[in-house]
């Protein structure tokens, strides 16, 4: 069963701009991490931001931010002020309830900024 | 400077030729695992490991064995390639189970 939904294959975007990523996932479950990470054309994973299930707060790290919608079940991915090296693939991952050694990525979503 | 590194980068093989891709950290986390990145499908889990000696089983591990002797070491083995393994191939390792991966620079497999 698809446990991360990323409806969004490609996305443009105008620099200096705003967008937000879609990320829903799937869990009855109430103890659970999400993360999301940004891979750039060089093929590397980089870890952008996290958030636990627990956390009343939105995650954020720097320009990145997390809309967490836990009634919902999603977890947007908002980068504010976009910039060309943002042009990448982002994944959205969830960490298994109760194991935390398992995790589910989503199909990612290629974010191109355009000057 | 702390890293998790992966041998070769770039591999090109013909089916049933036993091959190894080996993962290294030196950051002395506990918890490494295997994913493989195929187009539409995002990253998949193959194994993971929680300590020494201590291995599982991820979403995709038909076809891929591996083993954890040392804490920095994580190799994966594929016995008996098949075209189907044509991937790119990511190792992430972590402080301890749960928490944020760090990941390798990737190695494209071609099998054919």
């Amino acid at each position: 069963a698809q446990k991360i939904t990323q409806t969004q294959p490609g996305m443009f975007v105008q620099e200096k701009e705003a967008v937000t990523l879609d990320c829903t996932y799937d869990t009855s479950d109430q103890s659970y991490g999400l993360f999301w990470y940004k891979q750039p054309s060089s093929g590397e994973m980089i870890f952008l931001i996290y958030q636990g299930s627990y956390d009343e707060q939105n995650a954020t790290e720097g320009r990145y931010s997390l809309n967490f919608q836990k009634a919902r079940k999603s977890a947007n991915l908002v980068i504010s002020a976009s910039q060309l090296g943002d042009s990448a693939m982002y994944f959205c991952a969830m960490r298994e309830p109760y194991n935390f050694n398992k995790f589910y990525f989503g199909s990612g979503t290629k974010l191109n900024v355009k000057p | 400077e702390a890293q998790v590194t992966q041998n070769p980068r770039y591999l090109i093989t013909v089916t049933g030729k036993k091959l190894t891709v080996t993962c290294s950290q030196n950051m002395n986390h506990e918890y490494m695992s295997w994913y493989r990145q195929d187009p539409g499908l995002g990253l998949r889990q193959i194994y993971y490991s929680m300590n020494v000696e201590v291995t599982d089983k991820g979403d995709v591990p038909e076809g891929y064995k591996v083993s954890r002797k040392e804490k920095r070491n994580f190799p994966l083995i594929l016995e008996s390639p098949s075209p189907n393994q044509t991937s790119l191939y990511f190792c992430a390792s972590s402080l301890s189970a749960g928490e944020t991966q760090y990941f390798g620079p990737g190695t494209r497999l071609l099998v054919l």
